[in-house]
């Protein structure tokens, strides 16, 4: 499994524009970048994936460029209910029987 | 769906005492995780199953952890004896493998587990 590389901790402000990077320079071919969020107290759960290019739904973007050696996961105009962990996983879910979780990134969003 | 059903949610215990931890999976998913979070560890992995069988226990701390799924709606981890050290919280997840690399893993609300 890669491993990723991603900041422990984040400050933002209300309004703002967020972005999450994330490093794995040993992605694979078949590769998936997949992350997760995780609110006090509660499970992860599962936000946005992408292979490359650029990803959107209505929670998230996800950028990936051309080397997919990195992402960046980006949250639009955040607010206090975006406080959460983040986590950025690589893998390839018909190969990979599990998903390892590294500490996250710990984002706090201030009024 | 309900989603993945963790019970109990809070656990206190003392030292030396046994503690399980229940688990349903969703409906249909053909995998289910173990998972212990603390703040110095982060989330960790325990165990797995696929359908019904453990898979890796690589990550069950020692031998005073077990985990079984005797079938496809429950699982159960459980801790004998009990020490401090094991208070965190404990997620079940499940998911289903398809056949494309998109593999979502579905968590529970967890367990608080508490050893005094």
């Amino acid at each position: 499994l890669a491993k990723t590389t991603q900041p422990i901790s984040m400050d933002s402000y209300e309004g703002q524009e967020v972005n999450i990077t994330c490093s794995h320079n040993n992605i694979a071919t078949n590769d998936y970048i997949t992350w997760y969020q995780q609110f006090p107290s509660q499970g992860p759960r599962f936000i946005i994936q992408g292979y490359k290019t650029k990803v959107t739904n209505e929670v998230a973007s996800l950028f990936i460029p051309a080397d997919r050696k990195s992402s960046t996961l980006s949250l639009p105009r955040v607010s206090l209910s975006d406080t959460a962990v983040y986590y950025c996983l690589v893998g390839d879910g018909r190969r990979d029987d599990k998903i390892i979780f590294g500490k996250g990134t710990r984002l706090h969003i201030l009024p | 769906d309900a989603g993945v059903i963790q019970s109990p949610r809070h656990e206190v215990t003392e030292m030396g005492q046994e503690v399980t931890l229940r688990c349903k999976p969703i409906s249909g998913h053909d995998y289910l995780f173990w998972y212990r979070q603390t703040m110095m560890r982060g989330l960790e992995l325990l165990i797995y199953f696929n359908n019904n069988v453990p898979i890796d226990d690589s990550g069950m701390p020692e031998d005073r952890f077990s985990a079984k799924m005797p079938n496809a709606s429950f699982s159960t981890l459980k801790i004998q004896p009990s020490e401090p050290r094991d208070s965190a919280v404990y997620f079940c997840a499940s998911t289903r493998r398809g056949l494309s690399s998109y593999n979502e893993q579905f968590f529970g609300p967890g367990t608080r587990l508490t050893v005094l």
